[in-house]
């Protein structure tokens, strides 16, 4: 149980374009999930958490308008990448926490999505 | 603040014991996670220390100590295939996870 999936694993853009990374939980219903960054040899940053039916809520440093969240469902989040630079070139992972689980705040990660801007 | 400190690089080799140790200055956390992350991948769950003491788990045993701000990841009778990131997280506020620099662990033959 508790799989979270991602679409696209990988993805390759020009400058300027928009990008859309999907995140789902296959077998539970995630009211909250988390967006990640990690840039090589670095550890994860959290960017957002995003809530079903309300809006995200963004970290510091982190602009919502060129990330865009939403998370229309119990089972996806959706994060768009607006105006992709090529700075913006990065693994992006998302993560769920299941509702009822023992180990309350652990966070199922997705397989992630490698971003390269050109 | 938030801040969770790690070595950054660490080598052991194949059937050795290494301790990879976590500290953090913070409030609002409640216990600690291990999360083990290969080159490229998602990272997977180790485990998840919410009271002092020593929790074992196969061959991957970890520690908390709360009053001390202190973790750290035990790994026993290394394998090549341990060779990975490894992050230990904090719960902050019951909510999200604030991750650690994450130590880089290569497991020589």
């Amino acid at each position: 149980g508790a799989v979270v999936s991602q679409h696209p694993s990988r993805v390759i853009c020009k400058s300027g374009t928009s990008v859309k990374i999907e995140c789902r939980s296959l077998d539970f219903q995630a009211t909250t999930m988390f967006w990640y960054r990690q840039f090589p040899k670095q550890s994860l940053m959290l960017m957002a958490t995003s809530n079903e039916g309300s809006k995200a809520t963004y970290e510091q440093g982190v602009e919502k308008d060129k990330f865009l969240i939403n998370h229309a469902s119990l089972t996806l989040s959706t994060l768009t990448v607006t105006s992709a630079h090529p700075e913006d070139s990065s693994f992006y992972i998302c993560s769920a926490r299941e509702p009822g689980h023992p180990n309350g705040n652990e966070q199922f990660f997705g397989p992630g999505t490698r971003l390269t801007v050109l | 603040g938030q801040n969770i400190d790690q070595p950054t690089e660490m080598t052991a080799t194949e059937g050795a014991i290494v301790q990879i140790n976590c500290t953090y200055q913070t409030s609002g956390f409640n216990g600690l996670f291990w999360y083990q992350q290969h080159a490229g991948e998602a990272p997977t769950f180790l485990s998840y220390n919410v009271l002092d003491g020593l929790e074992e788990k196969g061959r991957f045993s970890s520690f908390l100590s709360r009053s001390k701000g202190y973790s750290y990841l035990l790994l026993k009778e290394l394998q090549m295939k341990d060779s990975a990131s490894y992050l230990c997280a904090g719960p902050y506020n019951t909510d999200k996870l604030i991750f650690g620099t994450g130590t880089r662990l290569q497991v020589f033959p």
